[in-house]
């Protein structure tokens, strides 16, 4: 059971474009949110988090939007730049000693 | 502050040899866990730990190991190994309270094919 669904599996974007990934969740349980970053060889980073108290939160050009009601929340990536080409995961997680599920991830590639 | 580290980066196995995969963190993290990681399938959680002496099951277990006698330590263990188990093995960690408790850090990962 998949309990969090992430779309698109990829995506290609335009240098100064905007970059959005979708995801879903169904335990009503998670009470964080992180998207990650994955360069090539490497493992992943986190990129930057919410907490389902707040709706939007921006982090230079990268924001994540939280929908509680439709438990979907979003990545934008503002300006995409070609540095932004990497694997991009969602995830979602419950109190503290819980783990930390992934969705399948987003492989974006920012064309100059 | 090394963070994550894990050993070997990569290994070829032969179906049904036996290995442990090593990790180690320096941030005193109560919480440590192995993904294994498939094209197309995202990070599949195999087994986790809240502290020495406490390990559980994740998503996909059948045929792997773990244990936990140090806060440092979570070796991951092989039992027989089968091609069905090539993939790249992230082992992470993170902390269970303070400011950014929730932030879980990955080690570099090690790519393990069976053939």
């Amino acid at each position: 059971q998949q309990q969090v669904k992430q779309s698109p599996q990829s995506l290609i974007v335009q240098k100064g474009g905007i970059s959005i990934i979708n995801c879903a969740y169904e335990n009503t349980a998670f009470d964080y949110f992180p998207w990650y970053q994955q360069f090539p060889g490497k493992g992943p980073a986190l990129l930057i988090a919410i907490r389902p108290d707040v709706s939007e939160k921006k982090e230079g050009r990268f924001t994540i939007s939280f929908n509680k009601s439709a438990k979907q929340f979003s990545l934008h990536i503002m300006d995409s730049q070609p540095g932004d080409s990497a694997t991009y995961f969602c995830a979602a997680k419950g109190q503290a000693g819980t783990a930390l599920i992934f969705g399948k991830g987003t492989t974006l590639s920012v064309s100059s | 502050n090394a963070g994550v580290t894990q050993t070997p980066k990569f290994q070829v196995l032969k179906t049904g040899q036996s290995m442990t995969l090593q990790c180690a963190q320096d941030m005193n993290h109560e919480y440590m866990s192995w993904y294994r990681q498939d094209p197309g399938m995202g990070l599949r959680l195999i087994h986790y730990s809240v502290g020495a002496g406490i390990t559980d099951q994740g998503e996909v277990p059948n045929g792997y190991n773990v244990s936990r006698s140090t806060t440092e330590d979570f070796p991951l263990r092989l039992l027989s190994a089968a091609p069905s188990q090539t993939s790249v093995y992230f082992c992470a960690s993170r902390g269970l309270a303070g400011v950014s408790y929730n932030e879980q850090f990955f080690g570099p990962g090690t790519r393990l094919t069976v053939l």
